[in-house]
């Protein structure tokens, strides 16, 4: 079974600073899907980005990007000029093409923005 | 489009009751995929149905249920609530294919009580 593994439940970073939250995971499988989502107060899980893993460019998203280390199984998530609307939980997740493709979700990291 | 509806967002319940909750899947998506959060076991995987059909269903007890309607909405059902099902249910949504993303509802709370 795949497993995604946030080792940082909290990080903080001073508005437009630039913070890097980690994740790792574990699977036997080659081709899969890895995402960063990202849930506010109101609840609602939000797509930051995403990657595919038989790409092996990394994906950015306006002020988002991604190093995504394959061989490594890490997928660490990069946030440039940090804004107060930032703030929130976000969880890596991992979804796998084969089988059940269900999301399988990290414990999350809280982010917060000092002004 | 209108993005997933979750309905209704907050419900109290009583130890032994049974409680239905509904999720309106944006139009055009037939996969609905049901998830259970807690601050205790986080983010865990439910069940997912596709036309119809259960396609997956995680570990979880017989008491949780579900099922999907010909429109694509889907309805979970828990039956003899326990103090520990007391979670925030998420719903999500996606088109068919392997390259396509989750959308996600605003999520349904419940508080056994």
């Amino acid at each position: 079974a795949q497993t995604v593994t946030q080792s940082q439940p909290e990080m903080s970073v001073q508005e437009a600073e630039t913070v890097t939250l980690s994740c790792t995971y574990d699977t036997s499988e080659s081709d899969y899907y890895l995402f960063w989502y990202k849930q506010p107060p109101s609840r609602q899980m939000i797509l930051v980005i995403r990657q595919e893993a038989y790409k092996q460019q990394n994906a950015t998203e306006n002020r988002f990007s991604v190093n995504f280390q394959k061989a490594a199984k890490s997928f660490s998530l990069k946030i440039s000029d940090s804004q107060l609307g930032d703030a929130a939980m976000y969880f890596c997740a991992y979804r796998s093409l084969q089988g059940a493709q269900k999301l399988v979700f990290g414990q999350g990291t809280r982010l917060t923005i000092n002004p | 489009k209108a993005g997933v509806t979750q309905t209704p967002r907050y419900l109290i319940k009583t130890r032994g009751q049974q409680v239905t909750l509904s999720c309106s899947p944006i139009s055009g998506h037939r996969s609905v995929s049901w998830y259970q959060q807690t601050p205790g076991q986080g983010l865990q995987f439910l069940f997912e149905y596709f036309s119809e059909t259960q396609r997956n269903k995680g570990n979880f007890p017989g008491r949780f249920s579900g099922r999907q309607f010909s429109n694509s909405r889907s309805e979970m059902n828990v039956s003899t609530l326990e103090l520990g099902d007391s979670a925030l249910y998420l719903c999500a949504s996606r088109e068919t294919g392997e390259n396509t993303e989750a959308f996600f509802g605003q999520g349904t709370r419940l508080t056994v009580v």
